[in-house]
Parts: structure tokens; sequence; C-alpha cells
């Protein structure tokens, strides 16, 4: 099985930072990783699918990057909006497996 | 509009059965593999299983795997997730999310996990 190892696990940033949160796949999953955003009582909302690809009606300050093993959700410019936890997920193979999360607090 | 409804949430004591159903609409379901994932009180985001469209294999997470079983009607847009012998631990929010394009080829590999259900609440205690 493929392991997600994503970090930090909780971050405090202020309006305006840059923020990156990184997943690090145990083998290889090309791009079939998709990072998700979730807000206290909401379900998940996909932010990235295919590593780099923007889901429609996301704001560009949001980013994705990496292939392979090693991947990257930035977030440029944080607006009070974006104070969440983020979620990363390989799709490559059966059983597909989430990050452990990071949550994104006000500094 | 794409759509997906699950229901049969509720408490059950430890020990007993559930039977969770996720209603499609708006795409062809029976083109879709589909899974379940489910989150804990406070906690991450675990999947829990899947049912590719076409040939309807299945896939389980360790945790669940010989207590649960998924299964899909195409006839009626409906996928289920059958458990049996629930622990304390299954306690969940359970979700169903629109996963992979049977078949797929480039790009429509990666669209998965766009659409979600609302969520159904399973709660083991006694």
């Amino acid at each position: 099985d493929i392991q997600m190892t994503q970090s930090p696990s909780a971050m405090s940033a202020s309006i305006g930072d840059r923020v990156t949160i990184t997943c690090r796949a145990s083998q290889g999953i090309r791009n079939y990783l998709a990072w998700f955003q979730q807000k206290p009582g909401k379900g998940p909302k996909r932010l990235i699918y295919g590593a780099s690809g923007l889901q429609s009606g996301v704001p560009s300050r949001f980013s994705g990057s990496g292939s392979g093993t090693d991947f990257t959700l930035t977030i440029t410019s944080l607006q009070p909006e974006d104070f969440a936890t983020y979620y990363c997920l390989q799709h490559d193979s059966y059983p597909y497996t989430f990050g452990q999360g990071t949550k994104l607090e006000i500094k | 509009e794409v759509q997906l409804l699950e229901s049969g949430g509720g408490l059950i004591q430890p020990g007993g059965s559930l039977r969770l159903s996720c209603t499609a609409s708006g795409f062809t379901f029976s083109n879709y593999a589909m899974s379940w994932v489910r989150q804990a009180p406070g906690k991450g985001l675990e999947w829990v299983s899947a049912i590719r469209g076409g040939p309807g294999n299945t896939y389980y997470a360790d945790s669940v795997r010989g207590r649960f079983t998924i299964s899909r009607d195409n006839s009626k847009n409906t996928l289920h997730l059958q458990m049996n012998g629930l622990r304390v631990e299954d306690t969940a929010i359970y979700y169903c999310a629109k996963d992979q394009l049977a078949f797929c080829s480039g790009v429509s590999c990666t669209q998965v996990f766009e659409i979600w259900g609302q969520g159904t609440l399973v709660t083991v205690s006694s």
C-alpha cells in the first residue's frame, strides 16, 4: 500500500502570507494526486487535480506542483476564507490514501 | 446537476449491522467507479472502499475488509455499503464520492473526487 506523508500537521500564518504544504508518497504515483480543503462542519472540496490542475471556481492563489513522489500545495496571499484543513489524496492505485491533514490557523 | 445523496446512517450497537446508500444523479453512474470515505470525529479523512464502473471490481481498506461490503445497482444509480460487525471505532461521517471513469485515459483519469455527498453519520455505541 502507498503511504502519504503530509507536512506540516498544523501551521499558523497571517493574512497575505504565502504558505506551502507538502505530501510525499512512499512510491511513485505519477500525477495522480489531488488536494482538498475542508472547513469545520463541511465536506471536503477539491482544489487541485492531477497534481497541478486548478479546479474550476477555485481562486488562482492556489496552485499545485510535483510528480512522482513529492508534491506541493501553495497558497499565495492568504485570505481569511483560506483558514481550513487541507488534505492530499493519492489515487494511483487502490487502496487510495489521504495525507494526515494540515490545519492552517490564523496567526 | 451532478449530485450524490447518502442515507442510512444512525445509532447502532457494537456488533450490529447497517446499510448505507448513495443515490447519484446528473451523470452516467455505471461508467464511474465510486468510493466511500469516512471521517471520525475530530480526525482526518480515511478512504474506506471502492467499486469500479464497468467490471465492478471491489477494493477495501484493511480496517474494514471482511466486515464491509460495497455494491452498486446501476439500474437505480445507487451505491451501497453494507457494514457488519460494527465497532466503536467505525463511528464517523461516511461520504460517497464520484471516483474514476472506467477505461479512462489522460486527463480524464485525474478527475476523481470532484463530487461528494453531504455525508451520513454512523454512531456505534452501547
